[in-house]
């Protein structure tokens, strides 16, 4: 199994700051394979970057992903008040799909 | 605009089987990958399995000998049991879509999800 492990476990910060998340694999695989969601209490995830950088339908500009062998980001440039919540990348790079255990960004 | 619509029984005493189904509304039901994933509350997302239009299915490993998977793409509907459940199978249950171009080599992700059938073990 591939294993995903994201930092840090929960991100504290203001509106208008940047953020930025990691998502490291234990092993390697097709960056193409890596997606991030986003997703708030009560609701189901949201897919915000699929191919680790491309986004997502609707999804704002201020979300952008990136990768560098087993290391993964997901950046929000200027975090706005719905952007906090819950994130998770995914892996399709093995026949077992794995989430990250997720990484929460809430208000400083 | 594609929904998935998802039912089934939200109380399962122990050892019994969760049976939970998923519409595919206003989509083709081909060239996809439906999946399920779960969340037991307060904790994160775990992937089930998905199973292909042509009935192809792949199993999360900690999970396989207790699912199982099926679809009438007639109906556009695919289904969930997981048998033999305990506690430790009390979440939240979702249906997607996934969509994996095989071609290109590019997972375009779980785009489109159910809105979640809560489950209780009890």
């Amino acid at each position: 199994d591939i294993v995903l492990t994201q930092s840090p476990g929960t991100l504290s910060l203001s509106p208008g700051e940047r953020a930025t998340l990691s998502c490291r694999a234990s092993q390697s695989f097709s960056s193409s394979y890596l997606a991030w969601y986003q997703q708030k209490p009560g609701q189901p995830p949201r897919l915000l970057i699929h191919g680790a950088s491309t986004r997502a339908t609707g999804i704002p500009d201020r979300f952008s992903g990136s990768a560098y062998g087993r290391d993964f980001t997901l950046t929000i440039s200027r975090l706005e008040p719905e952007d906090f919540a819950m994130y998770y990348c995914q892996q399709y790079g093995s026949s077992h799909r794995t989430f990250g255990q997720g990484t929460k960004v809430e208000v400083k | 605009q594609v929904q998935l619509q998802q039912w089934g029984a939200g109380l399962v005493k122990p050892s019994e089987t969760v049976s939970l189904t998923c519409t595919v509304q206003g989509g083709s039901f081909s060239g996809y990958q439906w999946t399920w994933i779960r969340q037991p509350p307060g904790k994160g997302l775990e992937w089930i399995g998905e199973i292909n239009h042509s009935g192809g299915t792949n199993f999360n490993p900690s999970l396989k000998s207790r699912v199982q998977m099926s679809m009438d793409s007639s109906q556009t509907q695919f289904s969930l049991n997981l048998t033999s459940v305990t506690a430790a199978d009390t979440a939240i249950y979702y249906c997607a879509r996934a969509n994996f171009d095989s071609w290109r080599h590019h997972y375009y992700g779980l785009e489109i999800w159910g809105p979640g059938t809560t489950v209780i073990v009890s």
